[in-house]
C-alpha cells in the first residue's frame, strides 16, 4: 500500500535562512505521481508542484526548489532564504495509476515556523 | 473564477443532530472528493465520486454519507455525529480523476461536535 512519510513535525528558523522538508513515499506503483500542498495559518490548501515518477528532473521556481530522487524514494523541497510569509504547514502526498479511487495520500505534514 | 466552495465555513453542532456540508465546484469536473484533516495524520480521504450518480468510499467511511445527482455539487452528509467526527472538511474535485490531475481544494469546513 502507498505510504508518504513526513518525519519532521516542526520546524523553526530564522528568516533568510535556507530550510529543507524531507518526503519519503512508499508505492509499488512503477506510474505515479508526487506532489506539494503549502497550507497557511487561514487554512486553505495552496496546491505548489506536481512531479510524474518519470520525470527527475529537479525543479526551482523563484524560492523553491524540489529534489526528486527515486533511488531513495524521496521528494524533498527546500525554500532558499525563508520569509515569515512561508510560515505554513506543507504536505506531500502521492497518486498512483493503479489507485481506482484516485486518492492522493498524504504525509502529516511538517509546520515551518519562520521568524523574523 | 475557477473555484470549489463550501458551507458552511465553520460549524458547532451536538452528537446526534444530522448535518450536511455543501461542496460546489464550477469547473465541470468529473471527480469530487471530500478529506478530512486531523492532527499529525494529514488529509484522509472519506468519500469520492468519478462522476454523477458514481459514489464509492474513500478511506475513512463510516459515519458519513454522499451523493451526487448533479455533477457540480457533492454534500456530506452527517446523519449521527459523533465527538470523533470533529475534524476540518475539505472538498476536492478533479477533471477526470486521473491520478495526475491535479486537485483543487475547497475552502475547508471546520466542524465541532460536542
Amino acid at each position: 500500500a502507498q505510504k508518504v512519510t513526513q518525519a519532521q513535525t516542526e520546524i523553526s528558523v530564522v528568516e533568510k535562512e535556507d530550510v529543507t522538508l524531507d518526503c519519503v513515499y512508499e508505492t509499488r506503483d512503477t506510474t505515479y505521481y508526487l506532489f506539494w500542498y503549502k497550507q497557511p495559518p487561514s487554512g486553505e490548501l495552496v496546491f505548489l508542484i506536481r512531479r510524474n515518477s518519470f520525470d527527475e528532473q529537479n525543479e526551482i521556481s523563484g524560492r523553491y526548489s524540489w529534489n526528486f530522487q527515486k533511488s531513495t524514494s524521496s521528494f524533498n523541497f527546500t525554500i532558499t532564504a525563508s520569509q515569515v510569509v512561508d510560515s505554513a504547514v506543507y504536505f506531500c502526498a502521492l497518486s498512483e495509476l493503479d489507485t481506482g479511487r484516485r486518492a492522493l495520500t498524504f504525509g502529516s505534514g511538517t509546520r515551518l515556523q519562520v521568524q523574523p | 473564477e475557477a473555484q470549489v466552495t463550501q458551507n458552511p465555513r465553520y460549524l458547532i453542532t451536538v452528537t446526534g443532530k444530522k448535518l450536511t456540508v455543501t461542496c460546489s465546484q464550477n469547473m465541470n469536473h468529473e471527480y469530487m472528493s471530500w478529506y478530512r484533516q486531523d492532527p499529525g495524520l494529514g488529509l484522509r480521504q472519506i468519500y469520492y465520486s468519478m462522476n454523477v450518480e458514481v459514489t464509492d468510499k474513500g478511506d475513512v467511511p463510516e459515519g458519513y454519507k454522499v451523493s451526487r445527482k448533479e455533477k457540480r455539487n457533492f454534500p456530506l452528509i452527517l446523519e449521527s455525529p459523533s465527538p470523533n467526527q470533529t475534524s476540518l472538511y475539505f472538498c476536492a474535485s478533479s477533471l477526470s480523476g486521473t491520478p495526475g490531475d491535479e486537485q483543487y481544494f475547497g475552502p475547508g469546513t471546520r466542524l465541532t461536535v460536542t
